[in-house]
């Protein structure tokens, strides 16, 4: 089983739809950090947060802790949300451990 | 100011062959990060170097994976005798210090990436 885990694997909306994304993790964190993805590979640091909830934008990001997880939630969505989101967790060390990501696409 | 730049942004190799991969961090970032993204996969992690010294290299899949930061700033991956699966995207990120209180003690910042192919 992997320690961090995402759901949807695959997304398709329509434009303004609302969307949801979640991560559950089963290991210990320090913060647990929401990354964008488009093509080509550039990865974008979205939120990191350790308690409680985000918003920036139309994005706003949760996470409870006794339940181990997370989710990213998208208002009024676009087509230039269309990229790959990815939950990652923060250990002690520093380093992250990443979902294998959900592949978001927005239709007009 | 300038990210984290990577180069080369691609590098098609031949099996057998060694290739250096080099990440420059952010100025000033004290943490550098290397992790590795296979197709369709979440990137998984390499390394991590604090400063000159490497914190944690418990991700380096194998001996003939090396990696440098020997003034603790530009820092060089390296493959020996490459395989072909080896063939990723090798990803590299810096913080600011991870060590220090705070709540944005260890937000990473990624470079774009070096797509490696090993023929």
């Amino acid at each position: 089983k992997n320690e961090v885990e995402q759901s949807p694997q695959n997304l398709t909306a329509q434009e303004g739809e609302f969307i949801t994304i979640n991560c559950s993790y089963s290991v210990g964190i320090s913060a647990l950090h929401w990354l964008q993805q488009h093509p080509g590979g550039g990865i974008v640091s979205l939120f990191m947060l350790s308690s409680g909830k985000k918003k920036h934008g139309r994005l706003i990001a949760t996470i409870n802790i006794q339940e181990k997880h997370s989710s990213l939630h998208i208002t009024a969505s676009h087509p230039r949300d269309s990229a790959v989101y990815i939950c990652a967790v923060g250990g002690s060390q520093g380093n992250l451990i990443f979902g294998k990501g959900t592949k978001l696409s927005v239709k007009p | 100011g300038a990210g984290v730049s990577q180069t080369p942004s691609n590098k098609v190799t031949e099996k057998g062959k060694y290739v250096e991969l080099r990440c420059d961090p952010i100025s000033g970032h004290t943490a550098l990060y290397w992790y590795r993204q296979s197709l369709g996969q979440g990137p998984e992690f390499l390394i991590y170097f604090q400063g000159t010294g490497a914190a944690d290299d418990s991700g380096l899949p194998n001996d003939r994976f090396f990696a440098v930061r020997p003034e603790g700033s530009v820092s060089t991956l390296k493959i020996q005798r490459t395989e072909r699966g080896d063939s990723a995207v090798y990803l590299c990120a810096s913080s600011l210090n991870p060590t220090l209180a705070g709540a944005f003690r260890n937000e990473q910042f990624f470079g774009p990436g070096t797509r490696l192919t090993v023929l």
